[in-house]
């Protein structure tokens, strides 16, 4: 079983459409959870950070987590052809960060 | 606030060589990450340091070491090269490396094993 797995998409949404990205995780102890954004060619920026249960908003993205579930979750409402990219799910632990594969966002203008 | 620097950028090297790469943190930041990045892999953990001090290591051969300096730089070396080792290489700098801070990246060195 993977540490880290995530829908594999790709994901294409209509501009202003809302796109749901999913992410579960294998070790319970996990406590920090993070998504990172990769634009083609470029490097993993951070654009959310989790902690605990529930939801965190920060502009037009939400991260969910259920601990209990292991399972962590991105919802990017309103997509703009600038979130276009490929999103990353991340779980911390012991000084590493360990990623899923990845999911690759289309929105179609 | 100047952000995680990486030199070089690109490299190109021949089988069986070996190569350095070097990476400074965001000032203040005092943990340094490694990760190799390729199409079929996707990012695996290298390795981990904090003030000098290897905290964790990934699941890649002896060939792969790293080190930190006092000013929290740190450089990873490749050495033997193989054409597997073609990929790109990230680094990440965090204020302490624990769980309640997120990592960022440098835009990574390119290598490409010929």
């Amino acid at each position: 079983q993977k540490e880290v797995e995530q829908n594999s998409g790709p994901l294409s949404v209509p501009e202003g459409a809302i796109a749901s990205l999913n992410c579960t995780y294998s070790d319970r102890v996990s406590q920090s959870f993070f998504w990172y954004r990769q634009y083609s060619g470029k490097s993993p920026e951070l654009i959310m950070s989790i902690y605990s249960n529930g939801d965190k908003e920060d502009g037009r993205f939400t991260a969910q987590l259920n601990k209990a579930s292991q399972y962590v979750s991105l919802l990017i409402r309103d997509s703009q052809p600038s979130d276009s990219a490929t999103y990353l799910c991340a779980v911390s632990n012991d000084y590493k960060l360990s990623f899923g594969a990845g999911t690759t966002v289309t929105v179609r203008a | 606030k100047a952000g995680v620097t990486q030199t070089p950028r690109y490299l190109i090297k021949t089988r069986g060589q070996q190569v350095t790469l070097s990476c400074s943190p965001i000032s203040g930041h005092r943990s340094v990450s490694w990760y190799q990045q390729t199409p079929g892999q996707g990012l695996q953990f290298l390795f981990e340091y904090f003030s000098e001090t290897q905290r964790n290591k990934g699941n890649f051969p002896g060939r792969f070491s790293g080190r930190q300096f006092s000013n929290s730089r740190s450089e990873m070396n490749v050495s033997t090269l193989e054409l597997g080792d073609s990929a790109l290489y990230l680094c990440a700098s965090s204020p302490t490396g624990g769980a309640d801070y997120g990592y960022t990246f440098g835009s990574g060195t390119r290598l490409t094993v010929v």
